[in-house]
């Protein structure tokens, strides 16, 4: 799996778009990015992941760059509830067996 | 909805003993995972599992054993708790799919070695 690099930490208002980048130059074409949070002292869990194409749900938008070699996290109303870590990995989906996760970004989200 | 269940949620290991971590998830899964979380710091891959009756070395292996004898159960053993392992623990599984391949994570539990 290739490795990923994200910053220690960010900021953000409430109410404000918090935008998380996630660099992952070595990436595989069969690897996807994927979006994970942890609250507090919680289990991880999912956001959003994909490919290559742009992807939006509920929760957040992912922007991969043309090349892949890095992505983008977007909560676009972020609130005091989204102070989290977030942890970007990148996996193929079949195989892909070890799924390390990193460091991860924390957010911090004020008000 | 069970999803990943650990057990048990805290425990108090003395120097030197013994214990298990048990980790049942009811998605069949082919895929179970153990990481532990030191304070401040990310998840850290232990052990895992491809599939029944299977096992590998994550990142930090070393002081721990597990087995996978049922697809839905894993196990994590600590033979001789040191204080080093000290930690939150997480279960995690997933499917061995193209598609909606999320992993899914148990609550965590919380280690202590005195």
């Amino acid at each position: 799996d290739a490795k990923t690099t994200q910053p220690p930490s960010m900021d953000c208002a409430e109410g404000r778009a918090a935008n998380l980048p996630c660099n992952h130059s070595t990436i595989s074409g069969n690897e996807y990015v994927y979006w994970y949070r942890q609250i507090h002292s919680q289990g991880p869990q999912y956001i959003i992941h994909g490919l290559k194409n742009n992807e939006t749900n509920e929760m957040a938008s992912l922007i991969i760059t043309e090349d892949r070699k890095s992505s983008t996290l977007i909560l676009p109303h972020a609130t005091l509830r989204d102070t989290a870590v977030y942890y970007c990995i990148v996996r193929a989906n079949t195989g892909g067996f070890k799924t390390i996760f990193g460091a991860g970004t924390r957010l911090f989200v004020k008000a | 909805n069970a999803g990943v269940t650990q057990t048990p949620k805290f425990r108090v290991l003395k120097t030197g003993q013994s214990m298990t971590l048990l980790c049942a998830q009811d998605m069949n899964h082919e895929y179970m995972y153990w990481y532990r979380q030191d304070p401040g710091m990310g998840l850290r891959l232990i052990h895992y599992s491809v599939g029944e009756g299977t096992t590998a070395k994550g990142e930090v292996p070393d002081g721990y054993n597990v087995s996978r004898l049922k697809k839905q159960n894993f196990l994590l053993g600590l033979e001789s708790a040191a204080p080093s392992q000290t930690s939150v623990y997480f279960c995690a599984s997933r499917a061995d799919s193209t598609t909606g391949n999320t992993i899914y994570f148990g609550e965590g539990s919380w280690l202590t070695v005195v």
